[in-house]
């Protein structure tokens, strides 16, 4: 198995189910975030994105919500399948680079 | 992936000795970055490029250098490997700074 998993938070849903994904973050002066989702053994992708003008943005089956007051964003998988079962990781823009979370797992019961 | 691609993609050594990973892009974004990956830390910036021959650190540059030489390519060397940097290493490449990344597939280097 995928060692990056060691030590994360794990989230374990039931397949059908809605998921919840938090992040906290650092910097107030952030002002893009984005979700990455990484399946064993392979890369990082992208999910969805999001900038600080933005309370709530909207994918295929996935929202993204920013509260700024507490610097906190939420990845919501709306009917979660197998196929979401993945490490989830939020990152934060900085002037010249991005800052990523340590990364929480989400496990999906069949 | 598509576009971004590592090699090796597996790779045991032994301590002291020298490694070099190359990451190609076949995409002509600007901004290339290496990263590792340990268990519990998420990802870590290493070094990262911003064009031709312009490279700078990042969090976890010690033991490492880089180069670019062409816009595709983006070479990570560990001049002598020590056990501590046995990981995942992983290049991104992206258009601006602070922007969106794409993921190559990772290199998983053991040092022994």
């Amino acid at each position: 198995g995928e060692s990056v998993g060691l030590h994360l938070p794990t989230l374990s849903v039931q397949e059908g189910d809605n998921s919840i994904i938090n992040c906290a973050y650092s910097n107030s002066a952030s002002d893009y975030f984005i979700w990455y989702k990484q399946e064993s053994g392979k890369g990082p992708q992208f999910i969805i994105d999001i900038r600080s003008n933005m309370d709530k943005r909207q994918g295929q089956r996935v929202t993204v919500l920013l509260n700024k007051t507490v610097k906190h964003l939420s990845l919501q998988i709306a009917a979660t399948q197998p196929g979401d079962s993945a490490v989830y990781f939020c990152a934060e823009k900085t002037p010249d680079k991005l800052v990523f979370g340590a990364g929480t797992i989400l496990r999906v019961k069949s | 992936d598509a576009g971004i691609t590592q090699s090796p993609r597996h790779k045991v050594t032994e301590t002291g000795t020298p490694v070099t990973l190359r990451c190609h892009q076949t995409e002509n974004h600007r901004y290339m970055y290496w990263y590792r990956q340990d268990p519990g830390h998420g990802l870590r910036l290493i070094h990262y490029s911003y064009g031709v021959k312009d490279t700078d650190k990042g969090e976890v540059s010690d033991g490492y250098s880089v180069s670019r030489s062409k816009t595709e390519d983006f070479l990570l060397t560990l001049e002598s490997a020590t056990s501590s940097q046995t990981s995942v290493y992983f290049c991104a490449i992206s258009w601006g700074p602070g922007g969106e990344q794409y993921f190559g597939p990772g290199t998983r280097l053991t040092v022994t």
